[in-house]
């Protein structure tokens, strides 16, 4: 299986700042990895696909980029409504395999 | 949009046969990898598998053994069944495809 080693598992930071989440792939993947939004008690939600692309009518303060095994998703300007845990899934080698998340809450 | 509602009991006895479906509206059917992912109490996500609209399916191998997902095009429903659960299978189980999900479905195995 291909392992999604996601850091940090969690941080804290200030409304404004910029923040960074990184998923490392055991092997390459391409750009077939998105990363999802997930509030508590809430489904998941897709803000990247193919690795750089943003969901549509996800805020442009999202962003992805990466290649292969590195992957980052980019927060410009963390806002309060984007306290939540944020996952990487890798959908290029079965099984499909996810990140164990990032909990990302304000300072 | 699309409109994606699962659907099943809430509970279910240890040993016992879990069984849920989804039903999908507002999107095409065909052509799209429809998948089932977990989430047990407390962690994180966990994909389970997926099933084409052709019928061809994929299940995580730590659950192949007990999983089976079916597909019915006629009525946009595709559906998953767990055998022999146990406390571990207690979990929310999220339906979609990649780009949208249902609500989640609360399954607690217990007897």
């Amino acid at each position: 299986d291909i392992q999604m080693t996601q850091s940090p598992s969690s941080l804290s930071a200030s409304v404004g700042d910029r923040v960074t989440i990184t998923c490392r792939a055991s092997q390459g993947i391409r750009i077939d990895l998105a990363w999802y939004q997930q509030k508590p008690g809430k489904a998941p939600e897709r803000l990247i696909y193919a690795a750089s692309s943003l969901q549509s009518g996800v805020p442009s303060r999202f962003s992805g980029s990466g290649f292969g095994t590195e992957f980052t998703l980019t927060i410009s300007s963390l806002q309060p409504e984007d306290v939540a845990t944020y996952y990487c899934l890798q959908h290029n080698t079965y099984p499909w395999t996810f990140g164990l998340g990032t909990k990302v809450e304000i300072k | 949009q699309a409109q994606l509602q699962g659907s099943g009991p809430g509970l279910v006895k240890p040993s016992e046969t879990l069984s849920l479906t989804c039903s999908v509206s507002g999107v095409s059917f065909s052509d799209y990898y429809w998948n089932w992912i977990r989430q047990s109490p407390g962690k994180g996500l966990e994909w389970i598998g997926h099933i084409y609209s052709s019928g061809r399916a994929y299940y995580i191998p730590s659950l192949e053994s007990r999983l089976t997902m079916s597909i019915d095009t006629s009525k946009n429903q595709f559906s998953l069944r767990l055998t022999s659960v146990t406390a571990a299978d207690t979990a929310v189980y999220y339906c979609g495809r990649l780009d949208v999900w249902d609500k989640g479905t609360t399954v607690i195995v217990s007897a």
